[in-house]
């Protein structure tokens, strides 16, 4: 039982450039979200997948894409990366009932 | 929108004392749920505790307790009995039944042996 896994682990981008983050779980996790944690911002929500179909934005959405690939998976694209978007990025999911969530153990992404 | 404030940057603790971190939290709905996670240096996120708004009884797990007090927004953990290894920093969470989550800023704390 691996949890939340995330790939890759650290990143280094170019202004423009375009990468996919991607998540996957084994609890069986009905929500999945995508979070970026700044130095003194705490964690920020990008986007998240109440279920297996449904995508929706969170507090800090612009610049990103997301697909919820199947119950699994739910990937987050950077289409252009800009230096603004770099941040360490978490996976979580959580069991619908009580919100509870899982986290994965991130990616650095780093864009000059 | 939610929000969650934490205004302690940082606190520090003896090994073997008490400590309480502070979080408030502004919400209009009326159903919702309040976290404690620990980040430690290793970055992985992991829950320390969880309460449910409509449950007036405090949550408690082991040496971590709450003092969720609904009317002045207020959710405050508790560490007793301190060890070297809480040291981390501590985000606490509000979520609404939508998926909507909120981390306030965090604390760092330090436990001095």
């Amino acid at each position: 039982n691996a949890g939340v896994t995330q790939t890759p682990k650290f990143q280094v981008l170019k202004t423009g450039q375009s990468m996919t983050l991607q998540c996957a779980q084994d609890m069986n996790h009905n929500s999945m979200y995508w979070y970026r944690q700044d130095p003194g911002m705490g964690l920020r929500l990008i986007y998240y997948s109440a279920s297996e179909g449904t995508t929706d934005k969170g507090e800090v959405p612009n610049g990103y894409n997301v697909s919820r690939l199947n119950k699994r998976e739910f990937s987050l694209r950077l289409e252009s990366a800009a230096p603004s978007q770099t941040s360490v990025y978490f996976c979580a999911s959580s069991r619908f009932k009580d919100y509870e969530q899982y986290f994965g153990p991130g990616t650095r992404l780093t864009v000059t | 929108a939610q929000t969650v404030t934490q205004s302690q940057p940082e606190m520090s603790v003896q090994e073997a004392e008490t400590v309480t971190l502070s979080c408030t939290y502004d919400t209009s709905e009326s159903d919702y749920y309040l976290f404690w996670y620990k980040q430690p240096p290793s970055r992985q996120m992991i829950l320390v505790i969880r309460q449910e708004a409509y449950k007036q009884q405090n949550a408690t797990e082991n040496r971590f307790s709450v003092n969720f007090q609904k009317a002045a927004k207020s959710f405050s953990l508790k560490i007793s009995d301190s060890q070297l290894g809480d040291a981390a920093m501590y985000f606490c969470a509000s979520a609404n039944t939508g998926n909507q989550f909120y981390f306030g800023t965090g604390t760092s704390l330090t436990v001095i042996p």
